[in-house]
């Protein structure tokens, strides 16, 4: 089981529509869990934490359910500007360790439609 | 806003040269990453440096590579014998020390390799 799993994409939808992204995980003892966007060529860039009792940032809602080790993130009214790769991204975790190693998902296209 | 930064942002070398990859991290950052991500493939962690020293390799991270703080501000990657393999997108990151899980990593703009 690959370490962090994500939807394949590409998503396509159009301006305005809520878009919702899943991920899982296969670490159970993960610590944190983010939300990166990377556009094209460019680095990844926090989106947001993710907290063991969901949290919104926006238009942005991240859930994370640690039984089934499964993350999520809504966009609603999604702009032409959230047009990105989204990674699930999850803080490995070794103990003794404190190297907080970032294990990232492929990442799924999303494409805002006008 | 302080940020990560990378030279060069390309490099184009011959397979067997030596590269090496530069970068400064935010100024009172303490973790010092290195991850590296293929054409159309996922980021993928090669090595975290803390206090001197590497605290943790990946598989990828074998003897050609070798990372330095040559200085207070810099933070290098050395591949000492390029492979066409190695030609990636290279991200430097940088995260202050605070214990908690939740330490956010900010991430440099990336240099581009490309071995020929």
């Amino acid at each position: 089981r690959k370490e962090v799993e994500q939807d394949p994409g590409p998503f396509n939808v159009p301006e305005g529509a809520t878009v919702a992204f899943n991920c899982t995980y296969s670490n159970s003892a993960s610590q944190s869990f983010f939300w990166y966007r990377q556009d094209c060529r460019k680095e990844p860039k926090l989106l947001m934490s993710v907290y063991s009792s969901g949290n919104e940032d926006g238009r942005f809602t991240a859930q994370l359910n640690r039984a089934s080790q499964y993350i999520s993130l809504l966009i609603r009214d999604s702009k032409l500007s959230d047009s990105a790769t989204y990674l699930c991204v999850v803080n490995s975790f070794r103990y003794g360790g404190a190297t907080n190693k970032l294990i990232f998902g492929t990442g799924t296209l999303l494409a805002v439609q006008p | 806003e302080p940020e990560v930064t990378q030279t060069p942002s390309h490099q184009v070398t011959q397979m067997g040269q030596e590269v090496i990859l530069r970068c400064v991290p935010i100024s009172n950052h303490l973790y010092f990453y290195w991850y590296r991500q293929i054409l159309g493939q996922k980021v993928e962690f090669l090595v975290s440096f803390y206090n001197n020293e590497i605290s943790e390799k990946s598989e990828i991270f074998d003897d050609q590579f070798s990372v330095e703080r040559p200085d207070g501000s810099n933070f290098t990657l050395k591949i000492r014998s390029t492979k066409l393999e190695d030609s990636a997108m290279y991200f430097c990151a940088s995260r202050e020390q605070a214990g908690g899980w939740q330490e956010t990593q900010y991430f440099g703009p990336g240099t581009r390799l490309l071995v020929l």
